[in-house]
């Protein structure tokens, strides 16, 4: 059974330009969490998606959005970056809601 | 009341002791607490995972011990090995919505 897959594994950007994160889960899984992580924050979550549709935000600005497909597939965009963007950006999915796999994360570094 | 406290931020244990970490909740209506355990370089895994229905949980040399009326719980490692350093994450949640998660325990095992 594969895992959770994100693409790429590491980014480099330029401030001010914006990024698209790729993750595709479990096969079968239908929501699909998205997680910063920083060595001082810690885990801080972004947005889940469930069936398409957002089910939860987390407390972070416009500038991050994402997205999911009929697939269950999804994308994070990050637009105007910024350099304390700069993080471990990580995808989870589960076939219900709890019970998380987690991918193994695209490293964004912004410069 | 969202919150989950984790302690301690690191730990040092000798190859063979017991790693204790703890976490403390506010939410009563939370009724999923997993452990994750993470590699560096790697997206969390689940480690072990706890319903307050039940006290305790062991599998193999990991223990989660819950204390419902006190809302904390804890993740005992026997044994522990140096194959057992890792950071370690708390979380809890309530009928599938979001995970809340604990900040993290560095937990180092000298050989």
């Amino acid at each position: 059974k594969a895992g959770v897959t994100q693409t790429p594994r590491y980014l480099i950007k330029t401030r001010g330009q914006q990024v698209t994160l790729s993750c595709s889960p479990i096969s079968g899984h239908r929501s699909v969490s998205w997680y910063q992580q920083t060595p001082g924050q810690g885990l801080q979550f972004l947005f889940e998606y469930f069936s398409e549709t957002q089910r939860n935000k987390g407390n972070f600005p416009g500038r991050f959005s994402g997205r999911q497909f009929s697939n269950s597939r999804s994308e994070m965009n990050v637009s105007t970056l910024e350099l304390g963007d700069s993080a471990l950006y990580l995808c989870a999915s589960s076939f219900g809601g709890d019970g998380y796999t987690f991918g193994s994360g695209t490293r964004l570094t912004v410069v | 009341q969202q919150q989950v406290k984790q302690s301690p931020q690191s730990l040092i244990v000798q190859k063979g002791g017991i790693s204790i970490i703890n976490c403390a909740y506010e939410n009563t209506a939370f009724d999923y607490f997993p452990w994750y355990q993470q590699f560096p370089g790697k997206g969390p895994a689940l480690l072990i995972a706890i319903r307050p229905d039940v006290s305790e949980k062991k599998e193999g040399r990991f223990t989660i011990s819950f204390n419902k009326s006190a809302k904390q719980f804890s993740l005992h490692i026997m044994d522990s090995q140096p194959g057992d350093s890792a950071t370690y994450f708390c979380a809890a949640s309530h009928s599938n919505y979001q995970l809340i998660w604990g900040a993290g325990t560095k937990l180092i095992i000298k050989p």
